[in-house]
């Protein structure tokens, strides 16, 4: 099974609308980072989560750190077709490397 | 350069072929990751670098696949008898190694294997 699950797999929804994409972790999180990628393209940075709660914001995208429950969520505000992509979450494990999730596919559509 | 670069963008190769790929990271970036990405899938880790510390290997999915980088900088990923369970895009990112820094990834290599 993988260490780090992302929920949902796949996301389609109309431009305008909310949406949460979240990222359980099996073993203990020491930082969480959330990322997106384009099709064809490599990763993009859009924020890092330290342990403590952690909440940023970036533009119209919220991401949380729940660390009793060793999850993160990320929330987009009034979504754009800019939005869409796979949002990859990657744990800190302090061991150095960085695991990623399995990755959510958005689509939005107008 | 500005950003980490990969090359080839595409390849594509007989079944039983050896291939390298290469990553050229940022200058001054001590860590160095390979990842490999199936279609709709998510990142897989094979191999970590960090500065003169033996990599960890630990991701490498079998002896066919092997990586190195010299002079702490260009890394080299090389997979022998290429299968084709093989094809993916197979994403560089470097770091400056410290933690809790965020990665910078490559635009990856897509492997095609006929």
């Amino acid at each position: 099974s993988q260490e780090l699950e992302q929920s949902p797999q796949s996301l389609i929804v109309q431009e305008g609308k909310n949406l949460t994409i979240n990222c359980t972790s099996s073993k203990t999180l020491y930082g969480l980072y959330w990322y997106k990628q384009k099709y064809g393209e490599g990763l993009i940075f859009l924020m890092m989560l330290q342990k403590g709660g952690e909440e940023k914001s970036h533009e119209k995208i919220t991401a949380k750190l729940d660390e009793k429950k060793q999850q993160s969520s990320l929330h987009i505000t009034a979504s754009q077709p800019s939005h869409a992509g796979i949002y990859l979450c990657g744990a800190d494990r302090r061991t150095d490397k960085l695991i990623f999730g399995t990755g959510t596919r958005l689509q939005v559509f107008p | 350069g500005a950003g980490v670069s990969q090359s080839p963008s595409n390849k594509v190769t007989e079944k039983g072929k050896d291939v390298e790929l290469r990553c050229d990271p940022i200058s001054g970036h001590t860590a160095l990751y390979w990842y490999r990405q199936s279609l709709g899938q998510g990142l897989e880790f094979l191999i970590y670098f960090q500065g003169n510390s033996a990599p960890d290997k630990s991701g490498l999915p079998s002896d066919r696949f092997s990586a190195e980088r010299t002079g702490g900088s260009v890394s080299t990923l090389t997979i022998q008898r290429t299968q084709q369970e093989d094809s993916a895009v197979y994403l560089c990112a470097s770091s400056l190694g410290i933690t809790n820094e965020k990665l910078f990834f490559g635009s990856g290599t897509q492997l095609s294997v006929l």
